[in-house]
């Protein structure tokens, strides 16, 4: 069972702007750098957010990630069919020593 | 172009044992950190293992004691030895390279792994 708590689903029609949250702890998302990453189905995960808040080069503007407390969001503004996939944030844990992934959030364009 | 190519996997039995490779070129595993993530069937996200470039590792606890994250500078190749297997580690292995702050960057394509009888 991860610590980090991501909703289950989410989804919007084309054009609208969706978030998605990740609930953490002091000893993760507090401390330290959240990364988001978008999984199509079938393919490996795709780098979408670093340090929080800064897309890798090539990532559309549309996605933004922020960080406040013990949570983290990622926004997906402009929704696109293409975005239709699985979103994970994911941070070092201080307590665990290692990387924990949330659960994941399913996103759907209706 | 860098890229990252898993083998190794397969079907094996509970408490077997098995090595999984991952042959990287278009940079040198030695110079960034390496990761091994999982994915069980129609399931989340796991991280396995990381291997510094200066050589300390880390585990997560489901794998501590069990799996081995090695490297060989020679064939710019990164291995997870996995001992003791049980079905609970039946999941897809995604090798990836890690630029620390800026993120799991690439990754590879995943070999699968099943433990049955």
């Amino acid at each position: 069972q991860s610590v980090l708590t991501q909703t289950p689903s989410a989804s919007g029609t084309p054009g609208q702007r969706v978030t998605i949250s990740c609930s953490g702890s002091s000893f993760n998302i507090e401390r330290n750098y959240v990364y988001w990453y978008q999984q199509l189905p079938g393919t490996a995960p795709k780098l979408l957010i670093y340090t929080s808040d800064q897309r890798p080069s090539g990532v559309p503007d549309r996605f933004s990630g922020s960080k406040s407390g013990t949570s983290a969001s990622l926004a997906i503004s402009g929704l696109r069919s293409e975005d239709e996939a699985d979103y994970y944030c994911a941070v070092w844990d201080d307590s665990l020593s290692g990387y924990v992934f949330g659960t994941g959030t399913k996103v759907t364009v209706l | 172009e860098v890229q990252l190519v898993e083998s190794g996997g397969g079907l094996i039995q509970p408490g077997g044992s098995l090595r999984l490779s991952c042959a990287a070129s278009g940079f040198t595993v030695t110079s960034y950190y390496m990761t091994w993530v999982r994915q069980a069937p129609a399931k989340g996200l796991e991280w396995v293992s990381l291997l510094q470039s200066g050589g300390g590792t880390y585990y997560a606890d489901s794998v501590r004691g069990r799996f081995t994250i090695s490297r060989d500078k020679s064939k710019n190749t990164v291995f997870l030895q996995m001992t003791s297997l049980r079905a609970d580690d039946t999941a897809v292995y995604y090798c990836a390279r890690d630029r620390l702050n800026y993120g799991i960057d690439y990754w590879g394509q995943g070999t699968l792994v099943t433990v049955s009888s």
